[in-house]
C-alpha cells in the first residue's frame, strides 16, 4: 500500500468557488505529480515536480495551480471553480533515481462542480 | 511529444481464458513502458513494467513484450481470475536523468466472468 493521501476525497462546490485539492506522501519522493481523469478514463499530466520549488505545467492545459514548498506536499489550487473542471485527480510520486520509475498513485479525489 | 494508442477499450473474458491489451507508441526514444491496474474507487497501481533493453519480462501470470522495430507492447495475463476485472492502462516515457514524464494510453476495461 502506497503512503501517498488524498484529501478530500469528493467533494461538491458552486461556480465560483476557490478550492484547494491535498496531496502528501510520508516516502520522501521528490518528483510529485497531478494527473486529470476524465470519464472516458484516460489519464492526462497537468502539473509536475521534481523537488521543493521546482513546478512545471504538464502535457494538459490547467487553470489549476500548484506549489512545491515542502517535499511531502503538494498541493493544487481552483482560484474560480467552473462546471468544466468536474473530474476526478489523482496525485503521484516517484523516486528521484532512474534505476526506479514507478510512480505510487493516491486514491483520487472526485470534484463535482455545480 | 509522445502518443500512446491502447486496444481494446474493453476486453470481456471467461475465467480462466488468457487477456490481451495491446499498445504502440509513436516516440522511437521511449524506453520505459510501465502497466498499471486502476480498481474502482483506487488509483492506479504498477503491476509490471519494461525497459527497452528487454524483449519480454513475466511476473507469475502476467507478461509483457515490446517490439521496439513496431513500436508496440502488450500484456498479457494467463489464468484470469475475477480479481483480475479492473481497468488497465499502458504508459511510455523517455527516462532521462532527472525526468519521468509518464504518457497514459487510454485504458481497457476488464471483465473477468464466472
Amino acid at each position: 500500500e502506497a503512503d501517498i493521501y488524498q484529501t478530500p476525497r469528493y467533494l461538491v462546490i458552486g461556480t465560483g468557488k476557490k478550492i484547494t485539492l491535498e496531496c502528501s506522501q510520508t516516502m520522501g519522493h521528490d518528483k510529485m505529480y497531478w494527473y486529470q481523469q476524465d470519464p472516458g478514463m484516460e489519464l492526462h499530466l497537468i502539473h509536475y515536480s521534481y523537488g521543493v520549488n521546482s513546478t512545471e505545467k504538464g502535457d494538459l492545459s490547467s487553470e489549476s495551480t500548484v506549489s512545491r514548498i515542502r517535499t511531502e506536499h503538494f498541493p493544487l489550487t481552483l482560484e474560480s471553480a467552473r462546471p468544466s473542471h468536474t473530474s476526478q485527480y489523482l496525485c503521484a510520486s516517484s523516486e528521484f533515481r532512474t534505476t526506479n520509475n514507478e510512480q505510487f498513485f493516491g486514491p483520487g479525489t472526485r470534484l463535482t462542480v455545480l | 511529444g509522445e502518443n500512446v494508442e491502447q486496444h481494446p477499450s474493453t476486453l470481456s473474458v471467461q475465467e480462466g481464458d488468457s487477456a490481451v491489451i495491446k499498445c504502440t507508441y509513436s516516440d522511437s526514444a521511449s524506453n520505459y513502458f510501465p502497466w498499471y491496474k486502476q480498481e474502482l474507487g483506487k488509483g492506479p497501481q504498477l503491476i509490471i513494467d519494461i525497459r527497452s533493453n528487454v524483449g519480454e519480462k513475466k511476473d507469475q501470470r502476467i507478461a509483457v513484450t515490446l517490439n521496439k522495430t513496431a513500436k508496440h507492447f502488450s500484456l498479457h495475463i494467463t489464468e484470469t481470475q475475477p480479481e483480475d476485472s479492473a481497468v488497465y492502462f499502458c504508459a511510455a516515457s523517455r527516462i532521462t536523468g532527472g525526468g519521468n514524464k509518464l504518457t497514459f494510453g487510454t485504458g481497457t476495461q476488464l471483465k473477468v466472468e464466472l
